[in-house]
Formats: structure tokens, C-alpha cells, sequence
């Protein structure tokens, strides 16, 4: 049964500092890796798709790289308004649904 | 470019009782998600439409449970009747057409926080 497992369930950081927040994943065969950001009250916003092991994509603070088995999402300097939910998904080859997992809550500090 | 629109946002009604979320997708989606989050379970794919077309309602919990798409640009997810158990933060979610080698980024509406009392 395809799973994704999310860890830290929370994180706090100080402004600045770095960490990672991992995402492992267990499917019979990859067809994507999500990447998204939730605020409280909002809908998930998108912010990468991974699709082969070792590729890494990038947008401002963030990093998404991707091994057989796990992804990390991570945090470089992060800033306040980097604080949110963070939820990663995959797709199993042969299928359309998203396996979503419960997400780790980031709260960054000033 | 307007978002997903759902409605209501709020919704607290009691047991037994109808319950209509509705959708409207970004223009010129052709697929339509509708989720339901909860904190123990996080983000379930409760059903998935493509060109108005339901392909994938396996996660729709029970019989109480039905959805429509009658056009391109409106969906209603039904409860009826509903139970406390269905409180959750309902989302409906579009993209372009899922592919079975192309992945279309969803993009998700701000959800309807549904209790049943």
C-alpha cells in the first residue's frame, strides 16, 4: 500500500537557521513527488514536483531533492513568513491519486 | 486569474441534516479533486473528476457521500445525512489534465470547514 510519512511533525527555528524536513514514501513505482506549503485557513499551494532520484529543484529558501526512497525540503535562512505547514505527496505509476502525508508544522521565530 | 472558489467557507450544521460544498475550478482546468483533511488523517483524495467525469471515487467514504459535475465549471460534493464524524476542512482542488506521464500541479481552494454538531 503506497504511504508517505512526514517527520518532524513540528519544527521550530530561529530565524537563520537552517534544517530539513524529511518525507519518506513507499509506492511501487514513483510517478511524482509533491512538494506543498499550507497556511492556517488556506488550500495547499504548490511549490515543487520531483520525478527521478538525485533531482533537485529550487525556489528562494527552499531546496527539494529526492533519493528512492525519501525527499527533503530544505530550509536555507529561513525568515518568518517561511512559517507553515509543509506537506509532501506522491503519485503511484497507474494511478491519478496524490498520496498526501500529515504535513510538518514549520514555525520560524524572529 | 481568479483561484478555485468554494462555498461556504463555514459551515456548522447538525446531524442528520444536508450538507452542499460547492466548487468552481479555474477556467480551462479539465481535472477536479475534492479532498477532505483532518488532523489524525491529513489530506484524503475523496473523489477525482476528468472532463466532468468521475474516473476515481474510490476514497468517498460511504453511501452518504455523492458528487457531481454537471459542467466544466461547477461541483458539488453532497452528505446526506450528515454525522459528526464528517467535520473536517473539505478542499476541491483543479488542474490541467493528469496524464499518465505528466504530472499538472494542483491548486487548491481555501476549503469549506464543515462541523456537524
Amino acid at each position: 500500500e503506497d504511504q508517505v510519512t512526514q517527520s518532524p511533525e513540528a519544527l521550530r527555528l530561529q530565524e537563520g537557521e537552517s534544517s530539513s524536513l524529511n518525507c519518506s514514501y513507499t509506492v511501487s513505482g514513483l510517478r511524482g513527488l509533491f512538494w506543498y506549503r499550507q497556511d492556517p485557513g488556506k488550500g495547499p499551494e504548490f511549490l515543487f514536483t520531483l520525478y527521478s532520484a538525485g533531482e533537485e529543484k529550487e525556489k528562494e529558501r527552499l531546496k527539494a531533492t529526492l533519493t528512492k526512497k525519501e525527499s527533503f525540503l530544505h530550509i536555507t535562512a529561513p525568515k518568518p513568513e517561511d512559517s507553515a505547514t509543509y506537506l509532501c505527496a506522491v503519485r503511484d505509476s497507474g494511478t491519478y491519486k496524490y498520496i498526501f502525508g500529515t504535513g510538518t508544522r514549520l514555525k520560524v521565530l524572529a | 486569474d481568479a483561484g478555485v472558489i468554494q462555498s461556504p467557507r463555514h459551515e456548522v450544521t447538525e446531524m442528520g441534516q444536508e450538507v452542499t460544498l460547492r466548487c468552481k475550478p479555474i477556467s480551462g482546468h479539465n481535472s477536479l479533486f475534492w479532498y477532505r483533511q483532518t488532523m489524525m488523517r491529513g489530506l484524503e483524495l475523496l473523489i477525482y473528476f476528468n472532463n466532468n467525469v468521475p474516473i476515481d471515487d474510490s476514497g468517498m467514504p460511504e453511501d452518504r457521500f455523492s458528487a457531481k459535475m454537471p459542467n466544466a465549471s461547477f461541483s458539488t460534493l453532497k452528505i446526506q445525512p450528515s454525522e459528526p464524524r464528517d467535520s473536517a476542512v473539505y478542499f476541491c482542488a483543479s488542474s490541467l489534465r493528469q496524464g499518465d506521464n505528466s504530472n499538472q500541479p494542483q491548486h487548491f481552494g481555501d476549503g469549506t470547514r464543515l462541523s456537524i454538531l
